[in-house]
């Protein structure tokens, strides 16, 4: 039972790049969520997904796609890289109320 | 909507002394309430939940918080510091199934000898 994964773990993009964030998770949870962790705002959510098929807006989607096939992936797109995206990113999924976090990827846009 | 404000952006004590870390939440319905602990450059662990019963909730590592309904609290103790404390604390709250998971700005626990 590997819990949430994410790929990669560190990217250095460039402005104006586009890049796929990796999520899964191997526990058969509905609720799965991206947030971005930067200092001193403590985590906010992108964007979450009740189920597959099922995908709505968080407190800062602006920038930020997501898609849900099935119940296992949820993957995180940055259509068009900015500096203002540098930030850790995490992915968590849930079961009822206990959510589980991935380990995170650190991005960098220069 | 549920809000969190964790009072304190950095906490510092002494190796032994209490910590004591401040939660408060604004929640239209009851909510179920967590603390997160996040060691530097790792994600985020699960210190402990409070969902429904017992108001005084214990966790690992010797962490205990106690929901205080009247004072819409949910604040973080330990009674005596350990060096591997030293972290970043964050309280979360949610209000239903299908809510979000909304956390506050964070608390970083600084310990000195």
């Amino acid at each position: 039972n590997a819990g949430v994964t994410q790929t990669p773990k560190f990217q250095v993009l460039k402005t104006g790049q586009s890049m796929t964030l990796q999520c899964a998770q191997d526990m058969n949870h509905e609720y799965m969520s991206w947030y971005r962790q930067d200092p001193g705002m403590g985590l906010r959510l992108i964007h979450y997904s009740v189920g597959a098929g099922i995908t709505d807006q968080g407190e800062v989607p602006n920038g930020y796609n997501v898609s849900r096939s099935t119940t296992e992936d949820f993957p995180l797109r940055l259509l068009s890289a900015a500096p203002s995206q540098t930030s850790v990113y995490f992915c968590a999924s849930r079961d009822s109320y206990e959510q589980y976090f991935g380990p995170g990827t650190r991005l960098t846009v220069t | 909507a549920q809000s969190v404000t964790q009072l304190g952006s950095h906490v510092s004590v002494s190796e032994g002394a209490l910590v004591l870390l401040r939660c408060n939440y604004s929640s239209s319905v009851p909510p179920y309430l967590f603390w997160y602990v996040q060691y530097p450059n790792q994600g985020l662990q699960l210190l402990l939940k409070y969902t429904t019963g017992a108001t005084l909730v214990k966790g690992i590592n010797g962490f205990e918080a106690e929901f205080k309904k009247s004072e819409t609290s949910f604040h973080l103790t330990k009674p005596s510091a350990h060096m591997s404390d030293a972290a970043e604390y964050f309280c979360a709250v949610i209000v239903g199934r299908y809510s979000t998971l909304t956390f506050g700005k964070g608390t970083m626990l600084l310990v000195s000898p």
